[in-house]
């Protein structure tokens, strides 16, 4: 099947600071997502990005399909943005059968 | 919109009994799916529906049942419990191929 890798898997950030994400895939893809979990547990979809650049606020998304990767930035951090970041892959474009990572956990510092 | 509703939120179960996981969404989603995640995993796939009567495994369906008899629920069965089965479950859904909506979770223990 697909594989999907994160990097890097721990990241610790000063508020305020930017970073990216990155999200590496095996295969051509119709489908790409990123999700954040926060520390509550609960899963929130940032992204619905398979092809091209999407901004929201703060966080903005890049993904290159004929390169097999996807970037999450995340400018002027803030200690809300704590949590796990979480690529996810299908092959043909539905949700039927989604692959994530592993994921990347974030922590920012007051 | 409740949005999607997954019920219990915790669960202790012993070896061997059974219990059925619920998830609920009012969105009119077509696709749902349920997901276990376990620390350092990731979410891994267990079954999925891409409609009303019907559904397919995922990555890691064995000992898990489920149905699709309307559009608006997906049950999750735990045949006959194994402390294997001690995760994070998640059920999440969509309209096609757009972003996926999460519930927000189910954390069961088996002993």
């Amino acid at each position: 099947g697909i594989q999907v890798e994160q990097s890097p898997p721990d990241l610790i950030l000063q508020e305020g600071a930017n970073s990216t994400l990155r999200c590496n895939f095996s295969d051509s893809v119709n489908n790409l997502q990123w999700f954040h979990q926060n520390p509550w547990g609960q899963l929130i979809n940032l992204f619905y990005i398979p092809s091209g650049t999407k901004q929201n606020g703060r966080l903005s998304a890049t993904t290159v399909a004929t390169e097999r990767y996807s970037l999450l930035y995340i400018s002027s951090s803030q200690t809300t943005d704590s949590g796990v970041y979480f690529c996810a892959v299908e092959l043909t474009g539905a949700n039927s059968k989604l692959t994530f990572g592993k994921g990347i956990t974030l922590s920012v510092r007051p | 919109n409740a949005g999607v509703t997954q019920t219990p939120k915790f669960q202790v179960l012993k070896t061997g009994q059974s219990m059925t996981l619920q998830c609920a969404q009012d969105m009119n989603h077509e696709y749902m799916s349920w997901y276990r995640q376990d620390p350092g995993m990731g979410l891994r796939l267990i079954h999925y529906s891409v409609g009303a009567g019907i559904t397919d495994q995922g990555e890691v369906p064995n000992g898990y049942n489920v149905s699709r008899s309307t559009t608006e629920d997906f049950p999750l069965r735990l045949l006959s419990a194994a402390p294997s089965q001690t995760s994070v479950y998640f059920c999440a859904s969509s309209y096609g191929p757009s972003p996926l909506h999460f519930g927000n979770g189910t954390r069961l223990t088996v002993t």
